[in-house]
């Protein structure tokens, strides 16, 4: 069955670094997110993109963060330079032509010290 | 008012006993409705969705939605000890914006 995955499963940096999130969507989406959910809170929204560009973003992403989808099969969220309250699982998800059922990947754990 | 609401519990049940889930939500331009299943540490997982209100099952699974109440509701018959997990609503609008609102997630055990 397709399935939604991301690299790496843990990412641990200093503040004020650069990092980059992958995320492989499942091959005939169209629809590409990416989550947050910081420890025992909610899974937030941050950003929608489809066809090449940003649908919706949330107050969340602001000028630290963009997204990138580089070739057909990789969808990138890059945080340019990480904070303390960026530390959090960060999820993908990706959906198809309907755009209603979203699948999610097993996130990354992003640390940041 | 938050746009989705949902009991965190925790909620503890003997094996074999239905189990009931509950969000409500606060809009009515929300006309999309999804259960899914969160285990420690990993992705949320789709268990179901549904448009219409009323019921919709899927073998141990029933999604229900009375969107007159703004009320939606997950049931679990014979439950499993392998249910235990955190149950996330997830709910969005048909038109427009494509993210999810998620609720805050209900962490459910299953005793043997």
């Amino acid at each position: 069955e397709p399935e939604v995955t991301q690299t790496p499963s843990h990412q641990v940096t200093q503040m004020g670094q650069e990092v980059i999130l992958r995320c492989v969507p499942i091959s005939n989406h169209l629809y590409f997110y990416w989550y947050r959910q910081i420890l025992g809170q909610k899974v937030e929204f941050l950003v929608s993109f489809y066809n090449n560009e940003i649908s919706e973003k949330s107050e969340i992403f602001d000028d630290q963060f963009s997204v990138e989808r580089p070739d057909g099969s990789n969808f990138t969220l890059k945080i340019r330079s990480t904070k303390l309250e960026d530390s959090a699982m960060y999820f993908c998800a990706s959906s198809g032509d309907r755009g209603y059922e979203q699948y999610f990947g097993p996130g990354t754990r992003l640390t940041v010290t | 008012q938050k746009e989705v609401e949902q009991d965190p519990g925790p909620l503890s049940v003997p094996e074999g006993a239905i189990v009931s889930l509950n969000c409500t939500y606060s809009n009515s331009a929300f006309q999309y409705f999804m259960w899914y299943r969160q285990y420690s540490r990993k992705g949320p997982e789709l268990l179901m969705y549904t448009y219409s209100s009323g019921n919709k099952e899927d073998g141990r699974f029933t999604a229900q939605v009375d969107k007159s109440s703004k009320y939606i509701s997950l049931f679990i018959r014979d439950s499993q000890p392998s249910d235990s997990a955190t149950y996330l609503c997830a709910i969005r609008r048909v038109q427009g914006a494509q993210k999810l609102v998620f609720g805050q997630g209900t962490r459910l055990t299953i005793n043997p």
